[in-house]
Parts: C-alpha cells; structure tokens; sequence
C-alpha cells in the first residue's frame, strides 16, 4: 500500500524561530501534496495544496508567508512554519496523492505535533 | 461552501453491540466520501472510500453506505470491540482534490 512519512513526529520550537516539517510519499509519486492543521479536539482543515514543481495554492485565512511550502521532487514536500508563535501549536498532517490514484484518494503521513513555548 | 457534519459528537458503547456514526455534507457535488479513524495524537487511518457513483461499501465488521442526492453517509460496525475505541472522521472529496472534514465521533467501546 501506499506509504507517507513525515518528520520529525514531534517538535518543540522557541517562539520566533522557524521550524522545517518533512513529508514524503516512499513507494509511489505523489503529483499532489496536502498539508493539514488540525487543533485540539477540532477536525482538519486544509491550509494549502502543492503540485510538484509548481506554487502552493494557500486556503483563505492561511499566510503564505508564514507557512512555506515547498514540492520540489514528486516524493517530498516541506512545511516550514517562519517565526512560530505558540498560537502556531497544532498537529500538521500531509497527505499525498499519485499520479495514477484514479480514485483521488489521498494517502496520509502520520502527523508531526509542533509545540511553540 | 462545503460543510460536514458528524452526529453524534461522541459515543459510549459496552462490547458487543453493534453501532451506526453519521455524517452529513452540504453539497451534493463530490468525488467520493471516506471514513478515516484517527487515535489519541495519531494520523488518520483510511477505513472505507466510497465513490460518488457507489451505495456501500464493505470492509470486515465496518460497512458504510452514501445517499450523495440527500447528503448523508452513515458508518456501521458490527460486534464493536474495545480496539475499535478512537475518533472517526467523515471526509467527502471535491473537484478541487481536497478533503473537507467533519469534526469527527469520539468512540469508546467499554469491555
């Protein structure tokens, strides 16, 4: 089946710096990259959607200055979060979908929790 | 403007019994509708994808069923089992690709 890893799985970041999430798609291309948000006891919300090679299509609310994604080869996108504030603390879930997912499912890493103090 | 919704919020079971967890979407126009489990601090699971042209579909003790024209998607799980315990989410898939999530049901199946 299709396998997606994300890195770190956990982090805990001063308030101010950066920090860099990996996701990548380990047994098949992944044309299209997720990335998700998700707060306590809330549901995921999607924040932007990266094809690979191309810019990241941000949702509305979602600074995309602030949250820099990059796709850049057709197994890897990266999350970094610029000047964390704690408001940034969340769980952060990509998925990933192929090139020949004919069904559009998407296949999900297993989520990093950032932690800002 | 999309919106899913899960009823209930949360549910307590004992063993044994068998349970039914709902879900309701706003626009009818959608790929498909999967339902995902999720543990305390995890990633998602996929459990079932239903396509839009699809009524049901089957997997083990877990059968979900799609009625796309009324917005409604409903899981069933059979004999459920303490292991069954977590939070399930109701996903319906749009033109875009994206996944529009429900807020989930919290499952506790008591031994």
């Amino acid at each position: 089946g299709a396998v997606v890893s994300q890195h770190p799985s956990r982090v805990i970041c001063k308030s101010g710096t950066s920090v860099k999430i990996e996701c990548r798609s380990l047994d098949f291309q992944a044309t299209t990259m997720f990335w998700y948000r998700q707060f306590p006891k809330q549901s995921l919300m999607l924040m932007a959607t990266s094809n690979e090679g191309s810019k990241a299509t941000y949702e509305q609310g979602v600074e995309k200055d602030k949250f820099l994604i990059n796709h850049a080869s057709l197994t890897l996108s990266t999350l970094t979060v610029t000047s964390a504030h704690p408001e940034d603390s969340s769980f952060y879930i990509c998925s990933a979908r192929g090139r020949t997912s004919a069904s559009y499912e998407q296949y999900f890493g297993p989520g990093t929790r950032l932690t800002v103090t | 403007k999309q919106e899913v919704t899960q009823i209930p919020a949360a549910l307590s079971v004992p063993e044994g019994e068998n349970l039914v967890l709902n879900c309701s979407f706003t626009d009818s126009a959608i790929y498909n509708l999967q339902w995902f489990r999720q543990d305390p601090g995890k990633g998602l699971t996929s459990l079932l994808l239903i396509q839009s042209s699809q009524r049901e579909q089957t997997s083990g003790r877990l059968n979900a069923s799609l009625d796309k024209s009324s917005g409604r998607s409903t899981l069933y799980i059979a004999a459920s089992q303490p292991g069954d315990s977590a939070t399930y989410l109701c996903a319906v898939q749009g033109s875009q690709g994206n996944l529009i999530f429900g807020k989930g049901t919290k499952l506790s199946v008591k031994p």
